[in-house]
């Protein structure tokens, strides 16, 4: 079992906005604005989408975004394209030189 | 480009050892934060271990306290994980990754460590 909670699966159209959910604790997604998220197509590296619950790297789009309230954390896809269908996991720092994930969520586009 | 190759996985029984290599290219590696995440089959993805720029400092996921040893050479652009009584527990891929802005910024393809009872 994961340290933090997402749906395992999340699915829209093409165009349409989704939203995952993660769910930590006053320990680690409460406590600090060091939450990640990455995104896993099978058999490639993980890809960084966002960081610090809501900076993006560069040359992620601005149809990802992050946000945070409480002991969950969120990331919002729009206008979903084809290439976004994969597995995004999210992370949070959790004290003490310790991380912890989520369990994936796989996102399918319709 | 900035790029991390992991090396070094494969077969081994339970009770037995590997090291994993992490080749490090495209940026000034005594600079960053590097660390382990690994993924069981059919799992997500666990922190395994960190250490900081001059390896003075090590963190390990409670689970492989005392059994795995991260350490990192500078002058080699090269990080490693020293795996010792393996569980079947730690059959997973495992990618080297880099820590910077407080989190994992790049990662490697990373390489199949399976454990046999």
């Amino acid at each position: 079992q994961s340290a933090l909670t997402q749906p395992p699966s999340a699915s829209a159209s093409p165009g349409q906005s989704v939203t995952i959910s993660c769910t930590g604790t006053s320990s680690d997604v409460g406590a600090y604005n060091y939450v990640s998220w990455f995104q896993h197509h099978p058999g490639k590296a993980p890809k960084l989408m966002i960081y610090e619950v809501s900076k993006r790297p560069s040359g992620v789009p601005d149809r990802l975004s992050g946000s945070k309230s409480g002991n969950t954390a969120s990331l919002t896809v729009s206008g979903l394209q084809a290439e976004d269908e994969a597995v995004y996991y999210c992370s949070s720092y959790a004290g003490i030189s310790n991380w912890v994930f989520g369990g994936g969520t796989k996102l399918t586009v319709l | 480009e900035v790029q991390l190759v992991e090396s070094g996985g494969g077969l081994v029984q339970s009770g037995g050892s590997l090291r994993l290599s992490c080749a490090a290219s495209g940026f000034t590696f005594s600079t960053y934060y590097m660390r382990w995440v690994r993924q069981a089959p059919g799992k997500g993805l666990d922190w395994v271990a960190n250490i900081n720029q001059d390896g003075s400092g090590k963190y390990y996921v409670d689970s492989v306290k005392g059994r795995f040893a991260i350490s990192r050479d500078n002058a080699k652009n090269s990080l490693y994980l020293q795996m010792n009584s393996l569980r079947v527990e730690d059959t997973a891929v495992y990618y080297c990754t880099r820590g910077g802005s407080w989190t994992f910024d790049i990662w490697g393809l990373g390489t199949l460590v399976t454990v046999s009872s």
